[in-house]
């Protein structure tokens, strides 16, 4: 079976300072992969989705970057963080043949 | 572009009792997927229930239902003999089936549902 993975869980990190969110899914090929964002008590906002290995779109300019250096892996980054960079982020992937998105246990990320 | 509208931003139902969250949206496709999607306290978003627009059977999964209205453009989840554990965040979302289209869902804001013991 497929399982997604996201590390760390949660991360306090000072303004200015750089970001490595990481995702990782098992147990199948060339998914989609997605990055959201979700603010305390708001919906889902989507960042990045990626089709394939070195292919990333972005949804919202802003100083964050996404990157797919291997099939299964997704990451986010930030050279600098903002205050308003803090919240919760989600990873998600989906089959290439399938239109449901599958969730990880996503990160906490606090900008102090 | 499409929009997905959840009105409810709160609800509350009694342990046991049956609820339904309210979904409206927005498209001029005629072809496309309907979801809903639990957060419970943990965050983690889960598929509760999946509905293709081409199928007028409306989908079920256990306690969880779906009334599917296309011509309304409504898409309201019923959850019968409410438990503790569906406590929970509630998002409506839609997905595309053109294949020239983005590969995204859209999601509605959520609607917060309460469990009351």
């Amino acid at each position: 079976s497929q399982t997604i993975h996201q590390w760390p869980a949660t991360l306090v990190q000072p303004v200015g300072s750089p970001l490595s969110l990481e995702c990782t899914v098992e147990g199948t090929s060339n998914p989609n992969l997605y990055w959201y964002r979700q603010a305390a008590g708001r919906g889902l906002q989507l960042l990045f989705y990626s089709v394939g290995i070195g292919q990333i779109s972005s949804e919202v300019p802003q100083n964050l970057s996404a990157s797919r250096p291997q099939d299964r892996q997704f990451i986010l980054s930030s050279k600098k963080l903002l205050l308003s960079d803090s919240g919760f982020y989600l990873c998600a992937w989906s089959p290439r043949l399938a239109y449901e998105q599958y969730f990880g246990p996503g990160t906490r990320l606090t900008v102090t | 572009a499409q929009t997905v509208t959840q009105s409810q931003p709160e609800m509350s139902v009694q342990e046991a009792e049956t609820v339904t969250l309210s979904c409206t949206y927005d498209t001029s496709e005629s072809d496309y997927y309907l979801f809903w999607y639990k957060q419970p306290p943990s965050r983690q978003m889960i598929l509760v229930i999946r509905q293709e627009a081409y199928k007028q059977q409306n989908a079920t999964e256990n306690r969880f239902s779906v009334n599917f209205q296309k011509a309304a453009k409504s898409f309201s989840l019923k959850i019968s003999d409410s438990q503790l554990g569906d406590a929970a965040m509630y998002f409506c979302a839609y997905r595309s089936l053109d294949m020239n289209r983005d590969d995204k869902i859209i999601f509605g804001k959520g609607t917060r549902l309460h469990i009351l013991p």
